[in-house]
């Protein structure tokens, strides 16, 4: 399996500002993917970061509000610009290693925006 | 209606078995996950089973997919305290695109 950290655990965050969330993996990954949880619902795709190029957006999120880094194979950071509290939600990182179709998650960012 | 569909709470006695059921829509997913959330936590990879398999055991756990009716059940046999947290269903859609229901709670009494 794969070893995946996040930071920050936990921010809170006023409405207008930005925050940076950067997710570190034990070891190199093809594939790594920015989840959000929002309050009480399941957990939906935001975007494939990809190593090199840029991220691949799904339907309902776009590069000017979570633009994205990918610089190498074991780290990715998720910008949510010009928050509101209705981005208040957990974003988890998430990395398929390429072995067995297994993915793993990152403990999560805890967003809080007031 | 919801592409991947689970019950929201389940109660049950220690000792007892668990089944937590999901009913999913898309017939072309090759994988179908099951992740479990404790409180405060992140997602951990229970298990998962191939569209082409119908069932599979590792240890407590016990998967059976009935692909025709596109239903997935998890079993866990000797349900224990630690067992208490949110049970995600997810279904892959390819790409790393994982669509997961709203969660399970399994709540576990002594």
């Amino acid at each position: 399996s794969a070893v995946i950290s996040q930071k920050p655990s936990r921010d809170i965050c006023q409405r207008g500002t930005s925050l940076t969330i950067q997710c570190q993996v034990d070891s190199q990954v093809t594939m790594m993917f920015w989840y959000r949880q929002q309050p009480g619902q399941s957990l939906t795709l935001i975007a494939t970061a990809n190593q090199g190029s840029e991220a691949t957006y799904e339907s309902g999120f776009v590069i000017d509000k979570f633009p994205i880094s990918r610089p190498n194979l074991t780290f990715s950071t998720l910008t949510v610009s010009n928050m509101s509290p209705e981005d208040s939600s957990i974003y988890l990182c998430s990395v398929d290693p390429g072995l067995n179709n297994e993915q793993f998650f990152g403990p999560g960012t805890r967003l809080t925006v007031l | 209606g919801e592409d991947v569909e689970q019950s929201l709470f389940l109660s049950v006695r220690e000792g007892d078995s668990s089944v937590i059921n999901c009913t999913y829509t898309d017939s072309s997913s090759t994988y179908l996950y099951w992740y479990k959330q404790e409180p405060g936590a992140g997602l951990q990879l229970l298990t998962y089973i191939f569209s082409n398999m119908d069932m599979k055991q590792d240890q407590r756990l016990t998967v059976l997919l009935n692909k025709k009716d596109k239903h997935l059940s998890l079993r866990i046999a000797d349900t224990q305290t630690g067992d208490s947290a949110i049970y995600f269903c997810a279904e892959s859609r390819g790409q790393g695109n994982l669509i997961f229901g709203k969660g399970t709670k399994l709540s576990v009494k002594p």
